[in-house]
């Protein structure tokens, strides 16, 4: 089965741009979360999509949104990039919520200049 | 709100060595517990969990007890090696709507040949 994906890996910005990370859920997989992992920090969950609609967000400003398409697939879209948003993106799939575990690709690096 | 604690790092142990990376959290209900592991350059992958007061966790040699009494779910693993270097992250999930994981800030792991 193939895993999750994400593109790309590195990513270089400067503040106030915009930018869209993408990433491809597992096979058979219908619940995309994305996490924001900030250097030396554990993980900070940001919003989560089932079947193509948010469902759950934590604390993070309306300028990180989101999609999911109808593979499954998502994108996290940061607006108005801000020194602080430099971080490992994580997306992670599952299916269906509760206790399914829940797998994660390898992250993109964001680094804001 | 819901949190997990666990030891700082990093620890640094010989190869053989018994290790111990303690974790406690804090979490209304009854979550299920997990601990990731995050090798250099990659994402999070599942080690264990546990989802029920006084189950064990177990893979790759590693063990972690749900300890409802103590609030905790240390990580254990009785001969660590070299490849066990990584970092740790012990995790918790509520069966929520947006079952959203809380991590850990994560311990560094230095195995020494």
């Amino acid at each position: 089965e193939t895993g999750v994906t994400q593109s790309p890996t590195h990513l270089i910005k400067t503040r106030g741009q915009q930018v869209t990370l993408r990433c491809s859920s597992q096979s058979g997989h219908n619940t995309v979360s994305w996490y924001q992992q900030a250097l030396g920090q554990g993980p900070q969950f940001i919003f989560q999509y089932y079947r193509e609609e948010e469902n759950g967000r934590g604390n993070f400003p309306p300028r990180f949104s989101g999609l999911q398409f109808p593979n499954y697939s998502s994108e996290l879209n940061v607006n108005a990039l801000e020194l602080d948003d430099s971080a490992l993106y994580l997306c992670a799939s599952s299916f269906g919520g509760g206790n399914q575990p829940q797998h994660f690709g390898d992250g993109t690096r964001l680094s804001i200049l | 709100g819901n949190s997990v604690t666990q030891m700082e790092g990093p620890v640094t142990l010989s190869e053989e060595a018994f290790l111990t990376i303690n974790c406690t959290y804090t979490a209304t209900g009854y979550p299920s517990l997990f601990w990731y592991v995050q090798y250099p350059g990659e994402g999070l992958q599942l080690l264990l969990k546990a989802t029920k007061a006084d189950d064990k966790g177990s893979n790759k040699g590693f063990e972690a007890t749900y300890r409802k009494e103590t609030t905790s779910f240390h990580l254990e693993k009785g001969s660590v090696q070299v490849s066990d270097s990584a970092v740790y992250f012990c995790a918790l999930t509520h069966m929520n709507r947006d079952d959203k994981i809380i991590f850990g800030k994560g311990t560094r792991l230095h195995i020494l040949p």
